[in-house]
């Protein structure tokens, strides 16, 4: 069983659209983030939810907005997608441990 | 400013010999220091987590040290494989962020561990 899964893994989509990007646990964990990785590999946070509740809002456009229906899962929707959006965006959670645990990443393209 | 820096050059090291990766802070006061690894198209897996008042910590042929002095630390594999070949993160969680859990991740180093 996969504990963090993204869905999709890709996605090519033209500038300006709308898209939205799933995440879902099994871990049981509480806290829930977005990261974004930049082609210089730098993972930066954009999002935290902890059960249900926004803890983190970094310095990210308004056009990308987490929205987190319970706590086993955090979805990331953006609207008028840009070229600078080109990305991998992770997905990951953490309980008591403090460990994170990864999905696989969302590679999204703007074209 | 804060700073949370790796060594951006690739660590080439021979089979069995011991990897040390590096990862140094500047203006942080962390509660403490993660390592991930990372594959190419993967999610970063964790590795270890050594706290401010922790000097070393050991997992299998893992080795984590922390200097809050030399706001530093070391990473250490022991008799590498080319399986050990990844980039390697390194993450604070600097105090007060404890209930927000929000990780600061360094670069990352490159290992290639070679036959």
């Amino acid at each position: 069983d996969t504990a963090v899964s993204q869905t999709p893994k890709y996605l090519v989509t033209q500038m300006g659209n709308d898209k939205s990007i799933k995440c879902e646990q099994n871990l049981g964990h509480d806290t829930m983030y977005w990261y974004k990785q930049d082609s210089k590999k730098f993972l930066k946070i954009m999002f935290s939810y902890n059960n249900k509740e926004l803890i983190i809002n970094e310095t990210v456009p308004n056009r990308f907005s987490p929205k987190s229906p319970d706590k086993a899962h955090l979805n990331l929707h953006i609207n008028s997608l840009e070229l600078g959006d080109s990305a991998v965006y992770f997905c990951a959670s953490t309980g008591a441990d403090y460990g994170y645990t990864f999905g696989s990443g969302t590679r999204l393209t703007v074209v | 400013s804060q700073k949370i820096e790796q060594n951006s050059e690739a660590l080439n090291i021979q089979e069995g010999k011991t990897a040390t990766l590096t990862c140094n802070y500047t203006n942080y006061s962390p509660a403490y220091l993660q390592w991930y690894r990372q594959d190419p198209g993967r999610g970063p897996v964790f590795l270890l987590l050594i706290r401010e008042n922790e000097k070393e910590k050991r997992k299998e042929r893992l080795k984590v040290t922390f200097d809050t002095t030399l706001k530093q630390s070391l990473f250490h594999i022991t008799a590498s494989q080319p399986a050990d070949s990844a980039t390697y993160l390194c993450a604070l969680l600097a105090r007060g962020s404890s209930n927000t859990g929000k990780l600061i991740f360094g670069q990352g180093t490159t290992l290639q561990v070679k036959p």
